[in-house]
């Protein structure tokens, strides 16, 4: 069964900071990934994905996450944050064979200081 | 507009009693899936479903019920037997059998047990 490990469970940055979330991800197979995110009184909703082909994927707000197969890794980044991204970001996975199970980790806190 | 509606956005009930949450979306979708969400815990899948009149058990199905009897409506009943039932509920729906499949969610049902 396919799970996924967020282990910052609390992010603080100051505005302008570099940004990275970790998520990793068991399933020997083949996968897709997704980062959302949950701002504040709002519903979740997709930052990017990655089904296949490159695996550096560009999402919205300026947002990035690069899937390394080999440490089955799916990183969140932002090169300068903003107030304006503090929020709750989740990473998924849904495993090929099962298409339709999607699977959640745990998620960040990212607090931004303005 | 196409989407995902949940209702209702708060609910309380009274320990002892099922209630039931309702899920609408009018996107086509095939799939539909309910997560429970509480704080440092993330999403956890309780209940899915890829077609209509089936559905499989997530994570935690246990004091939960579900039914698919139209495409578009996926109800979850939270009973008696569901030993913690305070908590935060989404709905959410993806295409099936499209390698392009993403979850799109609901605002979200909140149920607190008085």
């Amino acid at each position: 069964a396919q799970s996924v490990s967020q282990h910052n469970h609390h992010v603080i940055l100051s505005e302008a900071a570099s940004l990275e979330l970790g998520c990793n991800y068991s399933y020997g197979g083949t996968v897709n990934l997704f980062w959302y995110v949950q701002y504040p009184g709002q519903h979740l909703q997709l930052l990017l994905k990655y089904f296949s082909g490159d695996p550096l994927v560009k999402g919205i707000k300026g947002f990035e996450a690069e899937f390394i197969k080999s440490k089955f890794s799916f990183n969140l980044r932002k090169p300068s944050v903003q107030w304006s991204d503090t929020a709750e970001y989740f990473c998924a996975v849904n495993a090929r064979s099962s298409a339709s199970k999607i699977i959640f980790g745990s998620g960040t806190r990212l607090s931004i200081r303005p | 507009d196409g989407g995902i509606t949940q209702s209702p956005k708060y609910l309380f009930r009274k320990e002892g009693q099922n209630v039931t949450l309702s899920c609408e979306q009018n996107l086509n979708h095939d799939a539909m899936y309910w997560y429970r969400q509480d704080p440092g815990q993330g999403l956890r899948l309780i209940y899915y479903s890829q077609i209509v009149n089936d559905f499989q058990k997530g994570d935690i199905a246990e004091g939960y019920s579900v039914s698919r009897e139209k495409k578009e409506s996926f109800p979850l009943t939270v009973t008696s037997a569901q030993k913690n039932p305070t908590a935060f509920y989404l709905c959410a729906s993806s295409v099936f059998r499209d390698v392009n499949t993403e979850a799109f969610f609901g605002q979200g049902t909140r149920l607190t047990v008085v």
